[in-house]
C-alpha cells in the first residue's frame, strides 16, 4: 500500500515550458486535492476533485489545470510556466470523512 | 471569508519545555479541525482531528489540542517536547461537504536538545 505519491519529485522549467504533475493514490479515495506551499502561506487550495471525473476550483487556480479521468490519479498542469508558479506542490486525497486528508511526497517545482 | 490563522509563526524551546501553539478559525457551521505535522523534507502528516464529541482530543506521539468553540480556537499542546519534535505545525478547518481544508500559515517549531 504506497499510499499517496507523486511523480516527479523535482522539476525546473523555464518561463514558458509546460508540465504536467501525476498524484496517483492506491486507497480507493473518492476525493483528491491539490495544493502548493510557499513559505509563510501555508498551503493554498489549487483544484480539487470529489470524484472521477470531476474537478473544481480551489483557492489558487488561475495558471493550473487538472483531469481527473481514472479515479486513482489525479494530474495538475501548468500550460505556460511563470516564476509565480516556483513552489512545492502537494497531492491528497481522502475517503468517507472528506476533510482527513493524506498528503503525498511533494513536487518541487522551480521556475526561471 | 473562512479563514484559520496561527499566531505563532516560529517558536524555540529547548528539551523537556511545554509547548502551546495557538490556532483560531472563523468560520461558522459544522467545524471539522486538523493539526498536520511537516518534518523537514517529509509530507504532511495528520497529528490530531476534531469532528465532533470531547473537546479535548489526544494524537499521535503525545500531542493533544483543546477545541474552544467560544473562543474559535483549536491550540495545539505537549507537556515536554523532544528534539525529534522539530517541524512545522499547520492547523487546518473545513466546513461543507465540499472537503476543501483551509490551513493556517504555518508555525515552525525548533527544539533545542
Amino acid at each position: 500500500n504506497a499510499g499517496v505519491t507523486q511523480t516527479p519529485k523535482f522539476r525546473v522549467l523555464k518561463t514558458g515550458q509546460s508540465m504536467t504533475l501525476l498524484c496517483a493514490q492506491d486507497m480507493n479515495h473518492e476525493y483528491m486535492y491539490w495544493y502548493r506551499q510557499d513559505p509563510g502561506m501555508g498551503l493554498r487550495l489549487i483544484h480539487y476533485s470529489v470524484g472521477e471525473g470531476t474537478t473544481a476550483k480551489g483557492e489558487v487556480p488561475d495558471g493550473y489545470n487538472v483531469s481527473r479521468l481514472k479515479k486513482q490519479n489525479f494530474l495538475l498542469g501548468l500550460e505556460s510556466a511563470a516564476p509565480s508558479q516556483t513552489s512545492v506542490y502537494f497531492c491528497a486525497s481522502s475517503y468517507s470523512r472528506p476533510y482527513e486528508q493524506y498528503f503525498g511526497p511533494g513536487t518541487r517545482l522551480t521556475v526561471t | 471569508a473562512q479563514s484559520v490563522s496561527q499566531h505563532n509563526h516560529h517558536v524555540i524551546l529547548s528539551e523537556a519545555a511545554s509547548l502551546e501553539l495557538g490556532c483560531n478559525y472563523s468560520y461558522g457551521g459544522t467545524v471539522n479541525l486538523f493539526w498536520y505535522v511537516q518534518y523537514p523534507g517529509q509530507h504532511l502528516q495528520l497529528l490530531l482531528k476534531y469532528f465532533s464529541g470531547d473537546p479535548l482530543v489526544k494524537g499521535i506521539k503525545g500531542f493533544e489540542a483543546e477545541f474552544i468553540k467560544s473562543k474559535f480556537s483549536f491550540n495545539l499542546r505537549k507537556p515536554s517536547v523532544q528534539w525529534s519534535d522539530t517541524a512545522e505545525y499547520f492547523c487546518a478547518g473545513g466546513s461543507g461537504n465540499t472537503g476543501k481544508l483551509i490551513f493556517g500559515q504555518g508555525t515552525t517549531l525548533q527544539v533545542k536538545p
